[in-house]
């Protein structure tokens, strides 16, 4: 099965940093979602970016899909930024709405 | 998006007993998955379940130990049988959110302690 990495697997920031995540995957994929989960186990969807660029506030996320990468960029990190980051992707080869997450980064802001 | 309603919230149960865990969807959604989140790991899809058929189970997973029912498009449990504390974890409910494309909508996730 396609093949999800995830880095840095921790990063901690200072309030007001900007910060990088990157995504790799091993395969074409027709779907790629990042996902936030906060200190208390909810996930929030924050963007479905098979390819291309999309910005939401502070967040931004970029796919090169050819490259088979995706980097989501924190401008202006809040405490509230800290969690843990997902990239979850599915295959093009696979059949069913299947994700494949990847083992995340654990953010952790400090004031 | 849908808002999805997950019952119970946490619980710690004892070893070789079963739980059953609820997931309510305010909208009517084909399919829905399960997710299993070990501490500290990723999330690991356990099964799809479609209203009307069997469940899906991914590799690893058996009906036996985590029987689902769907009897409804806004409806669906997941039970945890004969469970041992390697069963502790957070079991997840999602749905497409209606965006298209499996855009996934998480419940908040119920958390299980095996003592």
């Amino acid at each position: 099965g396609i093949q999800v990495e995830q880095s840095p697997p921790d990063l901690i920031l200072q309030e007001g940093a900007n910060s990088t995540l990157r995504c790799n995957f091993s395969d074409s994929v027709n779907n790629l979602q990042w996902f936030h989960q906060n200190p208390w186990g909810q996930l929030i969807n924050l963007f479905y970016i098979p390819s291309g660029t999309k910005q939401n506030g502070r967040l931004s996320a970029t796919t090169v899909a050819t490259e088979r990468y995706s980097l989501l960029y924190i401008s202006s990190s809040q405490t509230t930024d800290s969690g843990v980051y997902f990239c979850a992707v599915e295959a093009w080869e696979t059949s069913g709405s299947r994700l494949t997450f990847g083992e995340g980064t654990q953010l952790t802001v400090n004031p | 998006s849908a808002v999805i309603s997950q019952k119970p919230s946490r619980d710690i149960c004892q070893r070789g007993t079963s739980l059953t865990i609820q997931c309510q969807v305010d909208s009517q959604v084909t399919m829905m998955f399960w997710y299993r989140q070990q501490p500290g790991q990723s999330l690991t899809l356990i099964a799809t379940a479609n209203q009307g058929s069997e469940a899906t189970y991914e590799s690893g997973f058996v009906i036996d130990k985590f029987p689902i029912s769907r009897p409804n498009l806004t409806f669906s449990t997941l039970t945890v049988s004969n469970m041992s504390p390697e069963d502790s974890s957070i079991y997840l409910c999602s749905v497409d959110s209606g965006m298209g494309a499996n855009v996934l909508t998480f419940g908040a996730g119920s958390r299980l302690t095996v003592l």
